[in-house]
C-alpha cells in the first residue's frame, strides 16, 4: 500500500542534542511537508519542497533544517537552536498539480518531547 | 494575519442531528478549498475538497458549501456519528501556492 512513513513515533531528547526525524513516501509525490503541531493549535508549516534538490523555508523554519536529496525522502533535523522543540510533527506530501482537488496525505506523525 | 479562520475553537452535536462547522478566509485568489479530520496523536485525513467555481460539494454524509462573495464556506454532516467526534480543519489554496490550513475546530457528538 502506498503511503508516507514517518518515524520514531515517539521520541525524547535531551536539551542541547540534535534529532532527526524521519519522512519517506512511496506515492511517487513530487511535493514534501513538514508541520508542527502544539497542543490545541492548528498546523504549522515549518519547511517544504516541490522537488528534489530543492527546499523553502516555511512559516516556522528557525532551528530547524531539511535535505530533500531523494524524491522519497525528506528528513527533518530539530536542531538545538529550537526554543521550544517539543510538539507533534507531521509529513506530508503532494502531487504538484492535484493538491487542490486531493489535498496532502499525511503521516502519523512523531511526538517530540525535550527531556 | 490569518487567511483561513475557524471562529469556533469547539462544538458539540448530538448523535444523528447535523454538524455545521464553520471557516471563513480572506484572499479572494483561494480557488480550492479542503476540509481535514484529525484524531488525537494521528495525522490528518482529507475529506472533501470545493472548486472555487462551484458553491456546493457532497460525499454520503459530508457537504461543504462555499459562499464566495462572503469568503465564508462551512462543512456539514448529517447524520452525526460518534466517530465523527475529532478535530476539523478546514485549508486552502491558490494556484501555484501551498495549502494554507485553520486552526482548527473539535467537534464533539454525544450519544
Amino acid at each position: 500500500d502506498g503511503g508516507i512513513t514517518q518515524s520514531p513515533k515517539y521520541l525524547f531528547r535531551k536539551e542541547g542534542q540534535n534529532v532527526t526525524l524521519s519522512c519517506e513516501q512511496n506515492l511517487n509525490h513530487d511535493a514534501m511537508y513538514w508541520y508542527r503541531q502544539d497542543p490545541g493549535q492548528g498546523l504549522r508549516l515549518i519547511y517544504y519542497s516541490q522537488i528534489v534538490n530543492d527546499f523553502q523555508k516555511g512559516d516556522i523554519a528557525e532551528g530547524y533544517s531539511v535535505s530533500r536529496e531523494k524524491k522519497e525522502s525528506f528528513p527533518l533535523t530539530v536542531t538545538s537552536a529550537q526554543k521550544n522543540p517539543t510538539a507533534f510533527y507531521l509529513c506530508a506530501s503532494s502531487p504538484r498539480d492535484r493538491e487542490g482537488l486531493y489535498g496532502y496525505t499525511f503521516g502519523s506523525g512523531t511526538r517530540l518531547t525535550v527531556v | 494575519d490569518q487567511q483561513v479562520k475557524q471562529n469556533s475553537p469547539s462544538l458539540s452535536v448530538q448523535e444523528g442531528r447535523i454538524s455545521i462547522l464553520n471557516c471563513d478566509y480572506t484572499n479572494s485568489m483561494f480557488d480550492y478549498f479542503l476540509w481535514y479530520k484529525k484524531y488525537p496523536a494521528e495525522g490528518p485525513t482529507f475529506l472533501i475538497s470545493i472548486s472555487s467555481i462551484k458553491d456546493k460539494n457532497e460525499d454520503g454524509r459530508f457537504t461543504v458549501f462555499l459562499n464566495k462573495s462572503a469568503k465564508h464556506l462551512s462543512l456539514h454532516i448529517v447524520p452525526s456519528q460518534p466517530g465523527d467526534s475529532a478535530v476539523y480543519f478546514c485549508a486552502a489554496k491558490a494556484s501555484y501556492d501551498k495549502v494554507i490550513f485553520g486552526p482548527g475546530t473539535s467537534l464533539s457528538v454525544i450519544p
